[in-house]
């Protein structure tokens, strides 16, 4: 059974900082999906990365894949405010079919 | 805003109730899916329709009846829930299930829950 564990699940830092939230899972695959939520609301897709290497940014935020060590990561640079959501990481375990596993979510609050 | 649209935002039911969840998209996609999410918990897949036909059924109890209608279109018939399935069900669809496809969903806003 496919497990993919994010660490930390609770982060709080101050607006400026960098910090990395870690997706790791337990199984082979080349797709991994990192979306964001707000409170109440819906999942907002973020960065698609669907080979061993891709790296993608986008603002503020950075996710890359190694699939050799079955880990992806999302950097986030200079905090704001604005990035306080959970972050969830997600791994196609079924390529092509499109079963996706999510991990636990990462709480993230910025403080100013 | 989201291209999945799904109805009613927020739903109170009772046990013996029957009512139904509406999802629709307009992106052309050609794979929706039904996930469950509780409170503070990741979205946890239900079911996978690919082409009007339904692929994946992650066992998912009875009482819970998908439909696709047509390619734009997916319910999720309630009947019988209890009180343990108040959570928000998220609608989202994708490009496609082949191989080719990026496999990028795009939820729906969702439809909160409550059964009484």
């Amino acid at each position: 059974e496919l497990k993919v564990e994010q660490n930390p699940l609770f982060l709080s830092m101050q607006e400026g900082k960098n910090y990395t939230i870690y997706c790791n899972y337990s199984t082979t695959s080349d797709r991994l999906y990192w979306y964001r939520q707000d409170p109440g609301k819906s999942l907002e897709s973020l960065f698609v990365l669907l080979s061993n290497g891709a790296v993608k940014q986008e603002g503020r935020l950075m996710a890359s894949l190694d699939t050799k060590a079955r880990l992806s990561t999302l950097h986030i640079t200079a905090a704001v405010h604005d990035l306080s959501a959970t972050y969830f990481c997600a791994v196609d375990i079924n390529k092509g079919a499109q079963k996706l596993v999510f991990g636990q979510g990462t709480r993230l609050t910025i403080n100013p | 805003d989201t291209e999945v649209t799904q109805t009613p935002k927020h739903l109170v039911m009772g046990m013996t109730n029957k009512k139904s969840l509406k999802c629709e998209q307009h992106m052309g996609h050609r794979a929706m899916y039904w996930y469950k999410q509780k409170a503070k918990k990741p979205p946890e897949l239900m079911f996978v329709y690919s082409y009007e036909k339904l692929s994946i059924n992650e066992s998912v109890p009875s009482r819970f009846s998908p439909e696709c209608p047509n390619s734009s279109l997916l319910n999720l018939h309630l009947h019988a829930l209890q009180p343990e399935d108040s959570a928000l069900y998220l609608c989202a669809s994708s490009q496609d299930v082949g191989g080719a496809n990026t496999g990028e969903l795009f939820f729906g806003e969702g439809s909160r829950l409550t059964v009484l």
